[in-house]
């Protein structure tokens, strides 16, 4: 199984700071990343397909890079309703599988 | 707008089987797309578990062997797991999702949680 390592597992940003999260495969995926942001006790929700495509919806304020096997989540001038957890997802074949999350805190 | 709600029992024995049903509305589970079950265990680790897609053809994560089966009804756009052998390590919240044919899970259910315990 390709394994996803995603850091850092937690972060306390203040609004309207700029984060990077990062997300490393064991293996080269050709760019076939998602990323979903959870609110506590909801369902994640699609941020970015394809490494670097927004999903509908989604504030230009994100956005998604990397290749290879390395690849990042970027979140510009924070707002209040960014906060929860991230995770990154693969699908370079299955099974399918995601990173450990990053829980982002305010500050 | 698709829509997807899970339901089950809430709790289960261990050695018991599991079953879950993911109804489905605004859209056909026979017209496109890949639907699958994901689980999320206390401590937040997601798992892919498996999908049906909608030629009724079947993936699975191997890592849940011969337990796990994931089947359909048709006519009430409904999908369904049903996992063997339940123990405590399967206490978990379950969601049902759609994968947009291998590039992302675009819809997903609110999730129900199921605890094992005896």
């Amino acid at each position: 199984d390709i394994q996803m390592t995603q850091s850092p597992a937690s972060l306390s940003v203040s609004v309207g700071e700029t984060v990077t999260i990062t997300c490393r495969a064991s293996e080269n995926i050709y760019s076939n990343l998602a990323w979903y942001q959870q609110k506590q006790g909801k369902s994640p929700q699609l941020l970015v397909y394809a490494a670097t495509n927004l999903a509908d919806g989604v504030p230009s304020r994100f956005s998604g890079s990397g290749s290879g096997t390395q690849y990042s989540l970027k979140i510009n001038s924070l707002q209040s309703e960014d906060f929860g957890s991230y995770y990154c997802q693969h699908f370079w074949g299955t099974p399918y599988t995601f990173g450990g999350g990053t829980k982002l805190e305010i500050k | 707008d698709v829509q997807l709600q899970e339901s089950g029992p809430g709790l289960v024995k261990p050695s018991q089987s599991l079953s879950l049903t993911c109804s489905v509305t605004g859209y056909s589970i026979t017209s496109g797309y890949y639907w699958n079950w994901i689980r999320q265990f206390p401590g937040n680790k997601l798992e892919w578990m498996g999908y049906i897609s909608y030629d009724g053809s079947n993936n699975y994560n191997p890592s849940l062997k011969n337990r796990i089966s994931i089947t359909r009804d048709t006519s009430k756009n409904q999908f369904f797991l049903k996992l063997n052998s339940v123990t405590t390590e399967d206490t978990a919240t379950y969601y049902c999702a759609r994968d947009d044919y291998g590039r992302d899970f675009d819809y997903w259910g609110q999730g129900t949680t199921l605890t094992v315990s005896s």
